[in-house]
């Protein structure tokens, strides 16, 4: 089966740097996808792996080791608004999708 | 705003019914992609259409059935409802490069 694992709940101060993991076990992997999602809100892309390594968007980055089965996603100078739930997802060999429950991170002053 | 329309924006009916929503993805995008998001069992995929053919099919149930059209619109056609269909939908349009846009969402009520 599909499997993909990471922390439910994350809480983290404004300004601090916060990593987000993910572990996944696939049958098949085409990419490994980040979203971030507002309570109440529809998802919003955040970022996009298919190779290993590190892909960095603005405060945003995030790295895949395909070997491992394994990504994070890593936040810097957190702000109040990053509070939010984080979903990890795999696409798997017949381009499906898989996602982890999400991580609810918490952003305090 | 993604650029992503989905309509309705919520609805309310009753078991055993049948209902459509309808996505409209963003001007160039030909990916358009169907979820569903449940509180307990939070996003899943159901499918995936690319330029009016089918390209990738997740959890989606037999009595659910999608399409997308020549104007690249698509519509998830949800029959026989049930109360464990109640959830929110969200259709994204997505680019070669794997970006995704999600629409509003609609919300489904089943009573």
């Amino acid at each position: 089966g599909q499997n993909i694992d990471q922390p439910t709940e994350m809480t983290a101060t404004e300004g601090a740097i916060v990593q987000i993991n993910c572990t996944y076990q696939t049958s098949g992997f085409n990419g490994l996808f980040w979203y971030q999602q507002h309570a109440g809100e529809a998802p919003t892309f955040l970022s996009y792996n298919v190779l290993d390594g590190l892909e960095e968007k603005g405060r945003f980055s995030s790295f895949l080791s395909r070997s491992k089965g394994y990504s994070y996603l890593l936040l810097k100078e957190l702000q109040m608004k990053d509070s939010a739930s984080y979903l990890c997802a795999v696409r798997g060999a017949g381009n499906q999708f898989y996602f982890g429950t999400g991580t609810s991170l918490t952003v305090i002053p | 705003d993604s650029g992503v329309t989905q309509t309705p924006k919520h609805l309310i009916t009753a078991t055993g019914q049948r209902v459509t929503l309808r996505c409209s993805p963003r001007s160039g995008d030909l990916s358009v992609y169907w979820y569903q998001q449940s509180l307990d069992q939070g996003l899943q995929f159901l499918i995936q259409y690319y330029n009016g053919e089918e390209r990738a099919k997740g959890n989606i149930l037999e009595r659910f059935s999608a399409q997308q059209f020549p104007d690249l619109h698509s519509e998830l056609n949800l029959s026989s409802l049930e109360l464990g269909d109640s959830a929110l939908y969200f259709c994204a349009s997505g680019t070669p490069g794997g970006e995704q846009f999600f629409g509003p969402g609609t919300r489904l009520t089943v009573l």
